[in-house]
């Protein structure tokens, strides 16, 4: 069945970087797009980033844009989300998901477990 | 800025029909925001109800469905149950590669 285990998520201090993983089973990974979500505590839920099957097209909310940067490597079956320069406003849960086809135009059908990032002094 | 709007909370009674909206502040929900609904219970991760306005996800039941009413997308629940209280997020694509939530509605069956 299809499987997506996050991973890295650990206490940041303001200022920082972290690079989370996200490891895809299941299905074949390198034909569909991927998303990251994020829940800050007792908060709804956000978007955060997308990125197509292939890696050729990458797309980023207003909050985490020239921050944050997805990839993937198809070859490892992983998605990848590198934080920088972290605010306490992104303390949050951050879930991987797949996206329903290849592009960045569809939803996130199958979503992770998530991996906790706590940004604090 | 676009924004998502669904009702904060609702209320059902056990094997009643409740319908949830989603709107955008900016103009109408149509097909081609890939309108998406998802269920959440604390502590969980969130689960795929419909995707693109209407496809069932896999195993979900047949008394949830996804349709555009009016100028809103809308998720009705039919049959209500118990286990169905939880928090319901609707996701809008709004072009340029930028996909936007709702702020949740928060269901209670009583």
């Amino acid at each position: 069945q299809v499987q997506l285990v996050e991973s890295g998520g650990a206490v940041v201090q303001p200022g920082r970087s972290l690079r989370l993983s996200c490891a895809a089973s299941g299905f074949t990974f390198s034909s569909y797009a991927m998303h990251w979500v994020r829940q800050a505590p007792g908060k709804g839920l956000e978007w955060v980033a997308v990125i197509w099957y292939d890696g050729s097209k990458k797309y980023y909310a207003d909050s985490v844009k020239g921050r944050f940067t997805i990839s993937r490597d198809n070859s490892e079956n992983t998605l990848y989300l590198q934080m920088n320069s972290l605010r306490g406003d992104d303390t949050a849960v951050y879930y991987c998901a797949k996206a329903e086809a290849a592009t960045a135009s569809n939803p996130m059908d199958v979503w992770g477990q998530g991996t906790t990032v706590p940004v604090s002094s | 800025q676009t924004v998502v709007t669904q009702e904060p909370s609702f209320s059902v009674s056990p094997g009643g029909t409740v319908t949830l909206t989603c709107a955008l502040t900016s103009g109408s929900v149509s097909t081609s925001n890939y309108p998406s609904w998802y269920q959440q219970t604390p502590g969980q991760a969130p689960r795929t109800l419909i995707y693109n306005t209407n496809t069932r996800s896999s195993g979900v039941p047949d008394r949830f469905s996804g349709s555009i009413l009016g100028n809103k997308a809308a998720l009705t629940i039919t049959g209500a149950q118990a286990d169905d209280e939880s928090d319901y997020y609707c996701v809008l694509f709004v072009g340029s590669g930028i996909w936007v939530f709702g702020g949740g509605t928060k269901l209670a069956v009583l």
